[in-house]
């Protein structure tokens, strides 16, 4: 089937420097998109998302940028902090079909002070 | 605030044994979903419901069983637990189709261990 992929496993950073995290889909069908944190201990927390019909998208100290050229996916983090370490998963979904979105096997941040 | 509850945190259990997962959601939502959750592997999906009494089988579905009686209600049974299910199980739901956003809410997880 169809797979999600992260190009890093482990990004390690100091604290203040920003941070980015890449994510390969495959599926050209997909049509929305998802980040997800994963502290330790605890279940996946929606981060920020967005649909196909836009190549960017900001949140607080989040930005998500989508390539659909060459279905690439990242999720920067500005002036990363302690409380950012964490495992960051990218979740596809094609909404016009399934809901069911397929997972990345997740990227682990970890901020050094 | 809204939440997703499973029962148990942590368990340990025994090769044969039949295990419960349960996972509670206050949301009012549509669709329910169980993961197992291993290192390097990420997210694979077992089983998911989108109504009540409905269940459709996900990636690996081989050696579970769901039950949905209720819409907020969604159990995972291992029938006959064996080593390799030793994992962490996370459950999640998300509104209907049709919502705005397709945004999964995931409990805390429950740390299975089977000797």
């Amino acid at each position: 089937g169809e797979s999600v992929g992260l190009h890093l496993p482990t990004l390690s950073v100091q604290e203040g420097d920003n941070s980015i995290i890449n994510c390969a889909y495959s599926n050209s069908a997909s049509d929305y998109f998802i980040w997800y944190k994963q502290e330790s201990g605890k279940g996946p927390q929606f981060i920020i998302d967005i649909r196909s019909n836009m190549d960017k998208r900001q949140g607080q100290r989040v930005t998500v940028l989508l390539n659909k050229t060459v279905k690439h996916l990242s999720l920067q983090i500005a002036a990363t902090q302690p409380g950012d370490s964490a495992v960051y998963f990218c979740a596809e979904n094609n909404q016009g079909g399934s809901y069911i979105p397929t997972f990345g096997r997740g990227t682990s941040l970890i901020v050094h002070p | 605030d809204v939440k997703v509850t499973q029962s148990s945190r942590y368990l340990v259990k025994r090769t044969g044994e039949k295990v419960f997962l349960e996972c509670v959601q206050d949301m009012d939502h549509e669709n329910m979903f169980w993961y197992r959750q291993d290192p390097g592997l990420g997210l694979r999906l077992i089983y998911f419901s989108y109504d009540v009494k409905m269940k459709e089988k996900g990636d690996i579905p081989e050696g579970y069983s769901v039950s949905r009686e209720k819409k907020e209600r969604f159990s995972l049974i291992l029938e006959s637990a064996s080593t390799n299910q030793t994992s962490m199980y996370l459950c999640a739901s998300s509104q209907d189709r049709g919502a705005s956003t397709g945004e999964l809410f995931f409990g805390e997880g429950s740390r299975l261990t089977v000797l």
